[in-house]
């Protein structure tokens, strides 16, 4: 059964960093592109940031390029956000998802940003 | 970069149907869409995909078949027949734009779904 739990997210002021990590479980990671995906308190879901199986491929949303850098480590199964001059407006959950012919097929239940 | 379009919300009577529109950008009328139900305190569930021909590739796990897409034109819609209790969500749709290094995803506004 497929399982991506998330976790780094707290509080922290604006200009601050954080690192995000999506645990992953219950399939074989390294077959899988993956993607971080947030939504902000009473606003619908935001793609964020992209990266291929083999870390070769990272794509980021105009509103977090530059400061957001997404990463992976097959052998740990493990996915991580690294959000760097955080703003307010990056208050969110954040979510992983793998990506699976271009759609999110599974996800996680989220880590709670407020900046 | 093209925008998808969906009314803030609908509301439907237990066991009654509803149909939740998501609708393209003019000029991106071959593109498929992809359905997220959305649970308050949960993550995303993907529903399926539609395309102008109806479902691409097969519904998410657990999916019941009371749930349906269409296509046509620049709507691609999500219907919900006998609706149960447990259908209130959110639900958004989105889309791929480009691939490799171009890859962007778009989700609409998402559609608060009340179930009466």
């Amino acid at each position: 059964q497929v399982q991506l739990v998330e976790s780094g997210g707290g509080l922290v002021k604006p200009g601050g960093s954080l690192r995000l990590s999506c645990a992953a479980s219950g399939f074989t990671f390294s077959d899988y592109y993956m993607s971080w995906i947030r939504q902000a308190p009473g606003k619908g879901l935001e793609w964020i940031s992209y990266i291929s199986s083999s870390s070769s491929t990272k794509t980021y949303a105009d509103s977090v390029k530059g400061r957001f850098t997404i990463s992976r480590d097959n052998a740990k199964s493990s996915l991580y956000l690294q959000l760097n001059s955080l703003r307010a407006e990056d208050t969110a959950v954040y979510f992983c998802a793998t990506e699976s012919g271009t759609k999110f097929e599974s996800w996680g239940q989220g880590t709670l940003v407020t900046v | 970069q093209p925008v998808l379009t969906q009314p803030p919300s609908a509301s439907a009577s237990l066991g009654a149907s509803v149909t939740l529109a998501c609708t393209l950008t003019s000029g991106y009328s071959n593109h498929k869409v992809d359905w997220y139900q959305k649970r308050p305190g949960k993550g995303p569930r993907f529903v399926m995909r539609v395309g102008t021909g109806g479902i691409v590739g097969s519904k998410g796990e657990g999916i019941p078949d009371r749930f349906s897409v269409l296509g046509s034109g620049l709507n691609r819609y999500l219907t919900i027949k006998n609706i149960q209790e447990e259908d209130e969500s959110d639900y958004h749709c989105g889309a791929d734009y480009g691939s490799g290094n171009n890859f962007v995803y778009v989700f609409g506004g998402g559609t608060k779904l009340t179930v009466l």
